[in-house]
């Protein structure tokens, strides 16, 4: 299986800062056809997961644009410019390119 | 809008069986793969594995093989997950979330306790 690994546990920001989240792959996420099969997802208390990023650096529709995604082959990273308090919550990283698809641990993100 | 509502909270004694629900609407139901994905509560997310929604294929990952059967109601829009001989460690959260997990359910809280 491959195993995702993010960075860090919780991070609190001040409002209008910026945040970066790492999230590393056990293997390759490339796939042949030129896609890297990573993914990003906020979850809000009590809500269910939201996706922000979709294959590593495609900005989900309605997400702000504060949101943005990049990498290599293994290693990602979620930024989050001037952080709001609405951004609160767990965000997660999965890949999508191979069964069982599997995600982070989580990261938690709160608001000094 | 596309929109995943999932079915209500259960309550279930261990060894029973459970049924949850996920309709889908606003767009072709049999066009877009469905997943599942479970969260205990505190923990993180875990996908049980998904159905093509064309075929009725399902695919489950192997701590979800046995006890566990993704099904279809096509003509309703709708993907089923049915546990049964339920344990204590099914208590949970069950999210449904359609192709590449773009959209998901509102997640249906599953308890399992004598």
């Amino acid at each position: 299986d491959i195993v995702m690994t993010q960075a860090p546990l919780s991070v609190s920001v001040t409002p209008g800062e910026s945040a970066s989240i790492s999230c590393r792959s056990s293997k390759s996420l490339l796939h042949s056809n030129g896609i890297t099969y990573v993914y990003w997802y906020l979850q809000k208390p009590g809500k269910s997961p939201q996706l922000l990023i979709y294959r590593m650096s495609n900005l989900a529709s309605g997400v702000p644009d504060r949101f943005s995604g990049s990498g290599s082959e293994t290693d990602f990273t979620l930024k989050i410019s001037r952080v709001e308090a609405e951004d609160v919550g767990i965000y997660y990283c999965g890949q999508l390119l191979e069964n069982p698809l599997t995600f982070g641990s989580g990261t938690k993100l709160e608001i000094k | 809008q596309i929109q995943l509502v999932q079915s209500g909270p259960e309550l279930k004694k261990p060894g029973e069986s459970v049924k949850i629900s996920c309709k889908a609407s606003g767009y072709t139901f049999t066009d877009y793969a469905m997943h599942w994905v479970k969260q205990a509560p505190g923990k993180g997310l875990k996908w049980m594995g998904w159905i093509n929604t064309y075929t009725g294929k399902p695919t489950y990952a192997d701590d979800f093989k046995g006890r566990f059967v993704f099904s279809l109601e096509a003509s309703a829009s709708t993907a089923n997950l049915q546990i049964s001989n339920l344990k204590n460690e099914d208590t949970a959260t069950y999210f449904c979330a359609r192709s590449e997990m773009y959209t998901w359910g509102q997640g249906a809280s599953v308890t399992v306790s004598s």
